[in-house]
This record gives structure tokens, C-alpha cells and sequence, in this order.
């Protein structure tokens, strides 16, 4: 069974650019999370999307927001990129009664 | 919503010593606590779960503890391994159990010294 994948691995952006991070959810996995995690930190809740609707967002200003299309993959749009957005960016996804399971994660560098 | 804590923040055992991170969680709805485990720069992986049926689960060296009355678990790991460094996280879902979204705890950074 193919787990979550998530693409690109790296980016390397400037300050003010825009970057759309993308999510493939484990087959049957209606539900995709994304987390930020700054180096050395914690998981911070980003964004949750079940079922094409977004069902809960975290502590994040409105330039973070995504989508979920109809095959349940995910976007992260992140505009008016800030230095301190320099962090791995985590997608999850989850099954009815399943456990959550990560992607290997999007590494986000800002100049 | 829940709030979940976890301690210690760090903690350092020498090679085939025991460690115990504990972590307590707010909503007594809550009825499913995994662990996962991240290595230095992968992903988190889930190690361990344990659901408000049981009070203790069992997966060779790790095991982990619950005692739902005090809103309470901890992650056991005997004989620790130099291959156990990594930062932990304890969860629980806000509401009910698998299948629902996760509030993490702050980690644990756990070195384990030859």
C-alpha cells in the first residue's frame, strides 16, 4: 500500500513569492491534514480537509489556505511568502477509524 | 478544544537504561492516544497506540500506560538503543477516538548515549 506522498521534497523561495505544496492521501483516506514544523518544533496545525470541505483550520493567517480536490489529494497555498514561513510542511492522512499517517514532508526555505 | 501537554522536553538515558515521557490530555472524550516517533529530518511515524479500553499495550521494548481517570499516558521504552534518539510526540483527538483530527503535545527529545 503506497503511503501519503507529498511533492516537491525541497523549495527554495524569496520573500513576497507564492508556493502551492501538494498532497497525495493514502488510498481510501478521505481526510488530509497539514502541519507546520519549524526547525526543532513542534507539529503546529494547519489546515484539515475531509470529504473536499475544509473542516478546521489553526492559528495561521489567511495566506495560508488549500484545497481538496474530488480524488482527495491536497493543496497548501502559501502567498506572500515571510521568512519565518521557512519550515517542513507535513501532510497526514487519515481513514475512518485509522490512525494518522504522514508524508515524508516538504522542506521550505526562505531567502 | 483539546490541549495536550507533554514533558520532558528533553530527556538523556545512558544506552540500556529505561525512559518514560508522559504527556496528560484535557478532553475526557478523548478515547485514542498514539505516539510517534521523528527522526532527525523524516517524517513522524506512528510506533505505538492505545485505546481507553485497555490501561496498557505492549510492542516489544515500547509500551505505553493509561490511566483515564487522571486524564493521563506515558510512553515506555526499555533497554534503550543509540536508534531510539529522536524527538517524540504524544496526541489525542479532541473528540472520540481513530479517525478524527489529532492535537499533539510539544515533543520529547530523547538522546540515548553510548
Amino acid at each position: 500500500e503506497a503511503g501519503v506522498t507529498q511533492s516537491p521534497t525541497h523549495l527554495i523561495k524569496t520573500r513576497g513569492q507564492q508556493v502551492t505544496l501538494r498532497c497525495s492521501p493514502i488510498s481510501g483516506h478521505t481526510s488530509v491534514y497539514w502541519y507546520q514544523q519549524a526547525l526543532g518544533l513542534g507539529l503546529q496545525f494547519l489546515l484539515w480537509y475531509d470529504e473536499g470541505e475544509e473542516r478546521n483550520r489553526g492559528n495561521f493567517p489567511p495566506r495560508f489556505s488549500g484545497r481538496q480536490f474530488p480524488n482527495y489529494s491536497s493543496e497548501l497555498n502559501v502567498n506572500a511568502l515571510e521568512l519565518e514561513d521557512s519550515a517542513l510542511y507535513l501532510c497526514a492522512s487519515l481513514g475512518l477509524n485509522q490512525p494518522q499517517h504522514f508524508g515524508d514532508g516538504t522542506r521550505l526555505s526562505i531567502l | 478544544g483539546e490541549n495536550v501537554e507533554q514533558h520532558p522536553s528533553t530527556l538523556s538515558v545512558q544506552e540500556g537504561d529505561s525512559a518514560v515521557i508522559k504527556c496528560t490530555y484535557s478532553d475526557s472524550a478523548s478515547n485514542y492516544f498514539p505516539w510517534y516517533k521523528q527522526e532527525l529530518g523524516k517524517r513522524p511515524q506512528l510506533i505505538i497506540d492505545i485505546r481507553s479500553n485497555v490501561g496498557e499495550k505492549k510492542d516489544q521494548r515500547i509500551a505505553v500506560t493509561l490511566n483515564k481517570t487522571a486524564k493521563h499516558f506515558s510512553l515506555h521504552i526499555t533497554e534503550t538503543q543509540p536508534e531510539d534518539s529522536a524527538v517524540y510526540f504524544c496526541a489525542a483527538p479532541p473528540w472520540g477516538g481513530a479517525g478524527n483530527m489529532l492535537t499533539f503535545g510539544g515533543g520529547t527529545r530523547l538522546m540515548v548515549k553510548p
